[in-house]
């Protein structure tokens, strides 16, 4: 089955710098790439998603890269503020399959003001 | 903002009480969740179901059983709690039907259960 490694598992930054959280994955056949946001006392909400068929995403200020070669894929946060707080997930998938979502293990991201 | 509900979202019990901790979506989803939390962090996949009528176990085991009665609704029972069952117990909900990229899992905000 498919396993997903994250890291680091926590991260501090700077307001106003970047942070960029990886992920790799192991099966070659998945194809859909989710990150969540779990901010304190709710559960994980999809942040911004990735399939296999691009290279890259962008949503303001986060962005999603893929490398499919090399079985990862990154989550970067650009200008952080401290609601970026949270802690955020990675997942894999093959799509349109039975399989269920397979989680990274977390990164806790704190933004220091 | 998804329609995802979990209660209680706290619950403190003795052990060897009975407990069930609710979950209730009204998005139609066919495809229900359940996760256990660590201290952690990381999320363990202890309970599925695809529709009505249908269950299976997740990756993580676990002594608690679910059921899907009604598309809606997917409660998880603890017959006989005990202090290693203390832990954070997030529901989510999905609807794989007709498009194909439909994955998105929806979470609810959790129960945060401690066995004394």
């Amino acid at each position: 089955g498919e396993n997903v490694e994250q890291h680091p598992s926590t991260l501090s930054v700077q307001e106003g710098d970047s942070a960029v959280i990886k992920c790799t994955y192991s099966d070659s056949a998945s194809n859909y790439f989710p990150w969540y946001k779990q901010e304190l006392g709710k559960g994980p909400q999809l942040i911004i998603d990735i399939r296999s068929n691009v290279g890259e995403k962008k949503d303001q200020r986060i962005a999603v890269t893929l490398n499919k070669t090399a079985k990862h894929f990154s989550l970067h946060i650009t200008e952080t503020q401290p609601e970026d707080s949270a802690v955020y997930f990675c997942a894999a998938t093959l799509s349109g399959s039975a399989r269920q979502l397979t989680f990274g293990s977390g990164t806790q991201l704190t933004v220091l003001p | 903002e998804a329609d995802i509900y979990q209660t209680p979202r706290y619950l403190v019990i003795g052990t060897g009480k009975k407990i069930t901790l609710e979950c209730s979506q009204t998005m139609g989803h066919d495809k229900m969740y359940w996760y256990q939390q660590d201290p952690g962090m990381e999320l363990h996949l202890i309970h599925y179901s695809y529709g009505v009528n249908s269950t299976e176990k997740g990756d993580l085991s676990s002594e608690s059983t679910v059921s899907r009665i009604r598309t809606e609704h997917f409660p998880l029972t603890l017959e006989s709690a005990r202090p290693s069952h203390t832990s954070q117990y997030l529901c989510a909900s999905s609807d794989e039907s007709g498009t194909l990229y439909q994955e998105t899992q929806y979470f609810g905000p959790g129960t945060r259960l401690l066995v004394l």
